[in-house]
């Protein structure tokens, strides 16, 4: 089955230390996105690639920095964790078609001691 | 900017009972609207959608109709189950860049 898929689903890190968030998908969209979710709240989007052009969102902290090698692959770098980094971390897909579906992976949990 | 409002949960509701969430927005032209639902530990699923004015979406027994006259996208569904407990999350797409807005989430517990 085409699907978004997140690795690992629970990552642990100490303060400070750098950490990288992985997601692949096989249903070959163009766009592919990064949310942050804590915990009873709405996803937040940190930055999507529309194909290889990076849009960071105005807020979205300099210690979040996200990668694109192919149109399957996408990572988010963490550079210095902090306490407040901890958080569900979403990667999301869609077609590059106006007011189109996004559709989601499983998420990873991030744990920062 | 658009804007979409959800109302607050918990919602509990014993199974069986008739569930409907609130959903009303606020945006310029005629967005897409979307359901979401989030099992606990779980990424987003996408429930149902629609594109259009009084477009029916459903998907599981759940139902949403696109209403422009009120700017509303309630979800209904007429019997729910245990299985169904989670955060509902109201959603819509206004733009090329396909960036959704999101209401705050329902989260509905249904108790046996």
């Amino acid at each position: 089955d085409a699907m978004v898929i997140q690795n690992p689903r629970y990552q642990v890190t100490q303060f400070g230390k750098p950490v990288t968030l992985s997601c692949s998908q096989t249903l070959n969209h163009n766009v592919m996105y990064w949310y942050q979710q804590k915990s009873s709240q709405a996803p937040k989007l940190l930055f999507h690639y529309y194909d290889k052009d990076f849009n960071n969102e105005a807020d979205t902290p300099d210690n979040f920095q996200s990668r694109r090698p192919n149109t399957s692959f996408c990572f988010l770098d963490i550079r210095s964790p902090g306490l407040g980094d901890a958080a569900m971390y979403l990667c999301a897909t869609s077609t590059a078609v106006v007011q189109e579906t996004q559709y989601f992976g499983p998420g990873t949990r991030l744990l920062v001691l | 900017g658009d804007s979409v409002t959800q109302m607050e949960g918990p919602v509990t509701l014993s199974e069986e009972a008739f569930l409907t969430i609130n959903c009303t927005y606020t945006a310029t032209g005629y967005p897409s609207l979307f359901w979401y639902v989030q099992y606990p530990g779980e990424g987003l699923q996408l429930l149902l959608k629609a594109t259009k004015a009084d477009d029916k979406g459903s998907n599981k027994g759940f139902e949403a109709t696109y209403r422009k006259e009120t700017t509303s996208f309630h979800l209904e569904k007429g019997s729910v189950q245990v299985s169904d407990s989670a955060v509902y999350f109201c959603a819509l797409s206004n733009n090329a860049g396909n960036m959704l807005t999101f209401g705050g989430g329902t989260r509905l517990m249904v108790k046996p």
